[in-house]
């Protein structure tokens, strides 16, 4: 169990461009999850997988914003058209499914900031 | 849409001292999880506790499901203790999978 990863960990861009995060979760979780970080706050759920299928989207995720998971493993989180009010700590968590396994665990996390 | 609420936002400890930190919730839940969220940014699962009562090491924590609050317990503090803690809960209801997270307390352990 290597825990949940993400990359890249940090990134840089310039307003306008777009930016793609990759979450890879614990191997044997059909769960995933995106949450957003701003400075001073708790996370908060942008969406919800379970394998492939996007179940829960927050309305803090515009259209600008899509995410996939083409085949039950890693996710990709894509913005399009960065804004600065898009700067934030993304991160991704997991879990299972059945009893006793809807415990969630989060990588570290991938920081933007758009300049 | 659920609330969650704790107490006290900031709290600064000396080295060996206890400290209570409170999580107040506004509907059912089924899931509750406390974190620490260290200062590079990454959540460290500290317990997950729907309900019941639950200790390690020098931590534990209380859930009273029926009245809507957690309580994480810290004892004999250290400096590696410092950071924000936070609970998430999910609400009881079908087809929500989302955790709901407070706005954290700032633990600050002063050698």
């Amino acid at each position: 169990d290597t825990g949940v990863s993400q990359d890249p960990r940090h990134k840089i861009t310039k307003r306008g461009q777009n930016v793609t995060f990759r979450c890879d979760p614990i191997s044997e979780h059909n769960r995933l999850y995106w949450y957003r970080q701003t400075l001073g706050q708790g996370p908060e759920f942008l969406t919800y997988f379970q394998n492939e299928a996007q179940l829960e989207k927050s309305r803090l995720l515009s259209d600008r914003f899509s995410a996939e998971r083409p085949k039950g493993s890693f996710s990709t989180l894509e913005i399009q058209r960065t804004e600065q009010g898009d700067s934030a700590m993304y991160l991704c968590a997991s879990s299972g499914s059945g009893t006793g396994l809807y415990e969630q665990y989060f990588g570290p996390g991938t920081r933007l900031t758009v300049t | 849409g659920i609330q969650v609420e704790q107490s006290p936002p900031d709290l600064i400890l000396q080295e060996g001292a206890n400290s209570t930190l409170r999580c107040n919730f506004s509907d059912s839940v089924n899931n509750l999880q406390w974190f620490h969220q260290n200062p590079w940014g990454q959540l460290i699962n500290l317990f997950y506790i729907p309900s019941g009562t639950k200790q390690n090491g020098r931590l534990s924590a209380t859930t009273v499901a029926t009245e809507r609050y957690s309580l994480l317990y810290i004892s004999s503090s250290q400096t590696t203790d410092s950071g924000v803690y936070f609970c998430a809960v999910k609400r009881a209801n079908f087809g929500n999978e989302k955790l709901t997270f407070g706005t954290g307390t700032r633990l600050t352990i002063i050698p």
